[in-house]
Formats: C-alpha cells, sequence, structure tokens
C-alpha cells in the first residue's frame, strides 16, 4: 500500500548513543517532515524538507540532524541520545502541487524511541 | 505566530452522545484548517478538512465549520460509537508561513457502551 513507512517502531537507547529512525514514501511527495509527540505538547516540527537537497529547522531541532538525498526518504539521525529526547516521532509527507491531495500530510505509523 | 488552541481533555462520553470538541486558531494569513484523528497505536489519519471560510468538513459522521469571524473549527459528531474512542488534533496550514502545520495539543476522547 502507498504511503509513509518509518523503522524502526520501538527502540531503547542509552545516554549517549546515536541511532536514525528511518522514513520512506513511495507517493512522490516533495515536501517531509519530522515531529515529535510528548504528552500535553501536541506535535512539535522537528526539521522539513521540501525537496531532495533541501532541509531546514523546526521547531526544535537540537540534537537532531536530517538529510535529503533522495526524494523518497528522510533519516532523522540523534547523533548523542538524550533522556530529553524519549517520545514518539512521526515523519509525514505531502505533495505541493494542486489538487484534492494537495496540503494534506499523510503521517507514518509512529516510531517510539526511549533513552536511559 | 499562527497557533491553535484546543479543548482539553480526556473526554468521556456514553455510546450515541452528541459530541463537541472545540477549536481556535490564530493565523497571519488565510488558512487551511484541518481534523485529525489519531487511534491507539497508530499514525494521523485525516478526518476532514475546510479550505474557506464558511466551508464544512464532514467525514464519517463528524463535521466542522470555518467561521473566521470567531477564528473556530469545532468539531461536533451528533451520536458517537465506542469505534470513535481516540485522540483528536486539530491543525492549520497558513501558506503565510510556507504551508507549515501548527497542531493543538489533541483531545483525547473515550467513548462508552
Amino acid at each position: 500500500n502507498a504511503g509513509v513507512t518509518q523503522t524502526p517502531k520501538f527502540q531503547v537507547l542509552k545516554t549517549g548513543q546515536s541511532m536514525t529512525l528511518q522514513c520512506a514514501q513511495d507517493m512522490n511527495h516533495e515536501y517531509m517532515s519530522w515531529y515529535r509527540q510528548d504528552p500535553g505538547m501536541g506535535l512539535r516540527l522537528i526539521h522539513y524538507s521540501v525537496g531532495a537537497g533541501i532541509t531546514d529547522q523546526g521547531e526544535v531541532p537540537n540534537g537532531y540532524n536530517v538529510s535529503r538525498s533522495t526524494t523518497e526518504d528522510f533519516p532523522l539521525r540523534l547523533l548523542s541520545a538524550a533522556p530529553s529526547q524519549t517520545s514518539v516521532y512521526f515523519c509525514a509527507s505531502r505533495t505541493r502541487t494542486g489538487g484534492a491531495g494537495a496540503n494534506v500530510l499523510t503521517f507514518g505509523a509512529g516510531s517510539r524511541l526511549t533513552v536511559l | 505566530g499562527d497557533s491553535v488552541t484546543q479543548m482539553e481533555g480526556p473526554v468521556t462520553l456514553s455510546e450515541e452522545a452528541f459530541l463537541t470538541i472545540n477549536c481556535t486558531y490564530t493565523a497571519t494569513g488565510y488558512p487551511s484548517l484541518f481534523w485529525y484523528v489519531q487511534y491507539p497505536g497508530e499514525g494521523l489519519q485525516l478526518l476532514l478538512k475546510a479550505t474557506k471560510a464558511d466551508d464544512k468538513g464532514s467525514n464519517k459522521g463528524f463535521e466542522a465549520t470555518y467561521r473566521k469571524e470567531t477564528t473556530s473549527f469545532h468539531l461536533e459528531k451528533g451520536s458517537v460509537q465506542v469505534s470513535d474512542s481516540a485522540v483528536y488534533f486539530c491543525a492549520l496550514s497558513d501558506r503565510g508561513t510556507g504551508n507549515q502545520f501548527y497542531f493543538g495539543t489533541g483531545t483525547s476522547l473515550t467513548v462508552i457502551p
């Protein structure tokens, strides 16, 4: 099925470890983004990309890196994990062109990260 | 800046009760408005949307009307079911900010039989 695929679904890290959350979409969407979801705070934008080779920071970018080498993939890297990064992470994408599907975010199922 | 404020939860209703979840927004431009739903263990899914004033979005018995004069987009359903138990997020997307999305904090709904 077409959509946004995130891996892994669950991950436990120790403080200081690094890891990459993977995100892939097969809808040819130009725009991709990463959010974190924390209780009582809704979704907060970490980083986003409007196309291959272009990335920008969102509301809470510190501690995270991204790259966009292809239209399909948008990995999120934690270089040195901290307990404050314990959260549920969502990747989302959308097309930037017109039509009924324009400007509608499609979300992945989420990745639950625990940092001890 | 742009923001969304929605009714705090959790909300618990009996099956067939009427549901209202309030949502108000602040935007610099002329935003599109959305309701997303998150079922347990899943990602967010679009429930409905409205792109201009007085538009009514509807889906699965849920409705919301874009009210520019009150900057509101309240979600309603006339008769909730147990299967509607989920977290509901109000959101806006503003062309003035490059179509970035801004989400409310979410309202958890539990429907009991």
